[in-house]
């Protein structure tokens, strides 16, 4: 089972300011991608990442997957209390077992304080 | 449009009970299917994945048995439930088959408590 550790597991900020949220692992990802979840529902998926080194934008969200393939960061300016939530990163497996799996990261439970 | 049900969204089981947790997709054919285990505010496990009918590979060792007796319908089971089987548990679809990355579609989860 491929582990991913994401930091921090618990955020509270004031609304405005900016936060990051890294997504770590010693293994090599096809791809990866974040989600976000909100209580008692299924996550919904906010972005893809293929290429090593590859940046995406969301608006207010940046996306970033290393160079090695191996990392991700999430990086939110000017929090708002609507990005409260679980953010989850998830590694696809298809380079390590040929199946088509996603394996989760561990979350970061960040909270957006008016 | 793809829809995803799962049911019941909430159960209380006494230890040693069965289980039988079901989930249908609607709208695409040939889906790759995903049950996941959640604790409280963490990450997700995955526990069973089917790429076509009857085809069940597990992730991990478990008191729990998943079977796909129609291309749309996943099914979660135990025959004699554990304490430490409580959680939130997600079905999840995806296009297939296929190795190029795609969203996975998610259920509304079932909250399983076991007394």
């Amino acid at each position: 089972t491929q582990l991913l550790e994401q930091s921090p597991q618990f955020l509270s900020i004031q609304e405005g300011e900016n936060l990051t949220v890294y997504c770590n692992s010693s293994s090599v990802f096809s791809s990866l991608q974040w989600y976000r979840q909100e209580p008692g529902e299924g996550p919904v998926l906010l972005v893809t990442v293929v290429t090593g080194g590859e940046v995406k934008k969301l608006k207010r969200l940046t996306f970033q997957f290393g160079d090695a393939r191996k990392d991700s960061s999430l990086h939110i300016t000017a929090a708002q209390p609507g990005d409260t939530g679980l953010y989850l990163c998830a590694g696809d497996s298809a380079l390590q077992t040929g199946a088509n799996n996603l394996f989760f990261g561990t979350g970061t439970r960040l909270t957006v304080i008016p | 449009s793809q829809t995803i049900h799962q049911w019941p969204a909430t159960l209380v089981q006494p230890v040693g009970s069965p289980l039988s947790l079901e989930c249908t997709v609607e709208g695409t054919s040939n889906p790759n299917l995903y049950w996941y285990r959640q604790a409280a505010g963490r990450g997700l496990q995955l526990l069973f994945y089917s790429v076509g009918i009857g085809q069940i590979s597990s992730e991990v060792p478990q008191n729990l048995s998943a079977s796909r007796p129609q291309d749309r319908q996943f099914i979660l089971s135990s025959k004699k439930l554990l304490l430490s089987d409580s959680g939130f548990y997600l079905c999840a679809w995806r296009v297939g088959p296929t190795r190029d990355t795609g969203e996975l579609f998610f259920g509304e989860g079932s909250r399983l408590t076991v007394l």
